[in-house]
């Protein structure tokens, strides 16, 4: 089946500095989602990417897609505690509305 | 407005019991979709429900089953529990036509 393979597993970084984590498939993609977990909670949607090339901004947050449609990054500028948890991305597979989930980065910052 | 809801949130069986896992989604939203995480994973997909019928099936076994109700909300059943079963099992609904999941709190399983 399809797989979506997330770097880095883990990052540990000091309050003020950035985190990129990357998400990578071995086919094209329709579009990725990207959702966030808290420790002890569940996922929560914080995007989608469609176009090729595609990139959004929300606040200190920012998402692209790649331009084949293959892979995807998050970028954290200058994090903050709250943004400490597990992120993952997540892609449409063999049907509508059925998502296959990246294995995840897990972000812990330090104050 | 509620959320999705999901009962119980935590419960501990042991191996070979069963048990049922309970989702009332989104008033208006008629698609339920079933995830299982294992612990330092990403979710996986069990199953999917729109207007009572199964729309989709991940890779699991016979021993999990699912329905859906006139209300739209859905049960999970897992036979012949197995150690491995041990997981956040999370309940998301959508309206038909879109793909955007809003996932429930969750129903974290233990089976010593």
């Amino acid at each position: 089946g399809q797989q979506v393979m997330q770097i880095p597993q883990y990052q540990h970084v000091q309050e003020g500095e950035d985190f990129t984590t990357y998400c990578n498939s071995s086919t094209t993609l329709s579009n990725i989602q990207w959702y966030k977990q808290r420790p002890g909670g569940h996922p929560v949607f914080l995007i989608q990417l469609v176009k090729s090339g595609e990139v959004k901004k929300q606040k200190r947050l920012t998402f692209q897609f790649g331009e084949a449609k293959k892979n995807s990054s998050l970028h954290i500028t200058a994090t903050q505690t709250t943004d400490v948890g597990t992120y993952f991305c997540a892609v449409e597979n063999t049907g509508f509305q059925k998502l296959v989930f990246g294995t995840g980065t897990r972000l812990l910052v330090s104050p | 407005d509620a959320g999705v809801t999901q009962s119980p949130t935590h419960l501990i069986k042991t191996r070979g019991q069963q048990v049922t896992l309970r989702c009332s989604p989104i008033s208006g939203h008629k698609s339920v979709s079933w995830y299982q995480q294992v612990l330092g994973q990403g979710p996986q997909f069990i199953f999917q429900y729109y207007e009572k019928e199964e729309r989709g099936r991940g890779n699991f076994p016979d021993r999990f089953s699912a329905r859906q109700f006139p209300n739209y909300s859905s049960e999970l059943n897992v036979n012949a529990l197995l150690l491995g079963d041990s997981a956040l099992y999370l309940c998301a609904s959508l309206p038909w036509g879109a793909n955007v999941l809003t996932f429930g709190a969750g129903s974290r399983l233990t089976v010593l």
